[in-house]
C-alpha cells in the first residue's frame, strides 16, 4: 500500500548536534511538507517542496534545512541553530491537480537533552 | 488570515457516550481533514471531506460549507478512542498555506 514513512518514531540527541529526520513516500506526490507541533499549539509549517530540487520556507524555517533530490524523499535536518528543537515533527504529501488530498506520516518525536 | 478553531479543547466522557467535536474555519476551504493523534504522537488521517457527510465505523464527519463548520462524532465511545483529534483546512491552490491546523481536542473516554 502507498503511504508516507517517517523514521525513527522517537529520536534523542544531545544539544548542539545536528539531526536528520527521514520522510519517504511512494504515492508519486509532487508536494511534500514538514510541520512542527508543540504542546497546546496547532501544527506549524517548517518547509515545503512542490517539485524536485525546489523547496520553500514555511512559517518557522529558522534553524532547519531540507533537501529534495528525489521525488519520494524529503529529509529535514534540525540544526544546532534551532533554539528549541524538542518537538513532534510531521511529514505530509499532497496530490497535485483536482482535490488537494493530503497524506500524513505518523511523525517523529525528537527530544534534545 | 486562515484560521481554524476547535471546541472543546478538552473533553472527558464515560464509555458509551455520544461524542461531538466541533471545528470552524474563517475562510472558504477546498477540503477539511480530521486527524487522530494517539499518546506517543502517531497521527492517523480519519477523514477528508469537502461536502456532506462521511462515515467509517463508529466515526462520522459532517461539514456545512455555508456555515464554515465541521463536526466529528463518535458513537458508542470506547476508552480506545482516547486521543487528540485535530481538524485542518486545505485551501485552493495548496502551497505554503495549503493546510491550517486547529489546536486539537484532547478526548478521554473513561471506562
Amino acid at each position: 500500500d502507498g503511504g508516507i514513512t517517517q523514521s525513527p518514531k522517537y529520536l534523542f540527541r544531545k544539544e548542539g548536534q545536528n539531526v536528520t529526520l527521514s520522510c519517504e513516500q511512494n504515492l508519486n506526490h509532487d508536494a511534500m511538507y514538514w510541520y512542527r507541533q508543540d504542546p497546546g499549539q496547532g501544527l506549524r509549517l517548517i518547509y515545503y517542496s512542490q517539485i524536485v530540487n525546489d523547496f520553500q520556507k514555511g512559517d518557522i524555517a529558522e534553524g532547519y534545512s531540507v533537501s529534495r533530490e528525489k521525488k519520494e524523499s524529503f529529509p529535514l535536518t534540525v540544526t544546532s541553530a534551532q533554539k528549541n528543537p524538542t518537538a513532534f515533527y510531521l511529514c505530509a504529501s499532497r496530490e497535485t491537480g483536482g482535490l488537494p488530498g493530503y497524506t500524513f506520516g505518523s511523525g517523529t518525536r525528537l527530544t534534545v537533552v | 488570515k486562515n484560521e481554524v478553531e476547535q471546541s472543546p479543547q478538552n473533553l472527558t466522557a464515560q464509555e458509551g457516550e455520544f461524542i461531538t467535536i466541533n471545528c470552524s474555519y474563517s475562510v472558504g476551504i477546498s477540503a477539511l481533514h480530521w486527524l487522530q493523534q494517539h499518546p506517543g504522537g502517531g497521527i492517523v488521517s480519519l477523514f477528508m471531506l469537502s461536502s456532506g457527510k462521511k462515515k467509517h465505523g463508529r466515526l462520522i464527519a459532517t461539514i456545512n460549507i455555508q456555515e464554515k463548520h465541521s463536526s466529528l462524532h463518535i458513537t458508542a465511545s470506547h476508552p480506545r478512542d482516547s486521543a487528540v483529534y485535530i481538524c485542518a483546512g486545505s485551501y485552493s491552490g495548496g502551497g505554503a498555506d495549503g493546510l491550517t491546523f486547529g489546536k486539537g481536542t484532547h478526548l478521554i473516554i473513561q471506562p
